[in-house]
């Protein structure tokens, strides 16, 4: 059965400052997916990673995938009060086509 | 694109009730999936549908649940004899067609559902 598991759930952090959000998954699969929440609202996609070594990036996030390791990354460089956020990473279980298993997701907060 | 639609977006009710959500999802999109959100926890996966077709259902769904798409277009969501534990966000999410299904997922902004 499929579990992922991010780590740190939850993350206080200063501006201009770089960290890295963690997901690993306990069995093979071939998609993982990058979200971001914002509190009351709605789920907004930001990577989807498809094979080992694949490197995504958009302004102060970078996404990276090892599938081998069965581990994800976020990296957050140069922190701004704009990407405090809830993150969660999502992958999908090769027992389906449809279904993905999400991490707890984690709370970021960054102080100015 | 004026994205996923949800309604209501709360929804109180007492125990033992009957309630239904709808979703609208982005009109060129076939698939459609429903997750429920807990505080605190990710997404989890309730149901999925391509075209009006029910491809795939948690096995951790009670049978008091059930989802329609009769047309491929809009769905619903209906919890029977509703319980304390079925309080949540309820989620509709909608992707591209495609042979791939590594589309990314569009959301709603859900419906919260409390239970008296």
């Amino acid at each position: 059965e499929l579990k992922v598991e991010q780590n740190p759930l939850f993350l206080s952090m200063q501006e201009e400052k770089n960290y890295t959000i963690y997901c690993n998954y306990s069995t093979t699969s071939d998609r993982l997916y990058w979200y971001r929440q914002d509190p009351g609202k709605s789920l907004e996609s930001l990577f989807v990673l498809l094979s080992n070594g694949a490197v995504k990036q958009e302004g102060r996030l970078m996404a990276s995938l090892d599938t081998k390791a069965r581990l994800s990354t976020l990296h957050i460089t140069a922190a701004v009060h704009d990407l405090s956020a809830t993150y969660f990473c999502a992958v999908g279980s090769m027992d389906s086509n449809y279904q993905l298993i999400w991490g707890a997701g984690t709370k970021l907060i960054i102080k100015p | 694109d004026t994205g996923v639609s949800q309604d209501p977006r709360h929804k109180i009710t007492k125990r033992g009730q009957n309630v239904t959500f709808r979703c609208d999802p982005i009109s060129e999109h076939n698939r459609l999936y429903w997750y429920r959100q807990t505080l605190g926890q990710g997404p989890e996966f309730l149901t999925y549908f391509q075209n009006e077709a029910q491809l795939e259902k948690s096995r951790l769904l009670s049978d008091r649940f059930s989802a329609e798409r009769p047309k491929g277009s809009f769905s619903t969501l209906e919890i029977q004899r509703t319980e304390q534990g079925d309080s949540a966000m309820y989620l509709c999410a909608s992707s591209l067609a495609g042979g791939r299904v590594n589309q990314p997922q569009h959301f709603g902004d859900g419906t919260r559902l409390s239970i008296l």
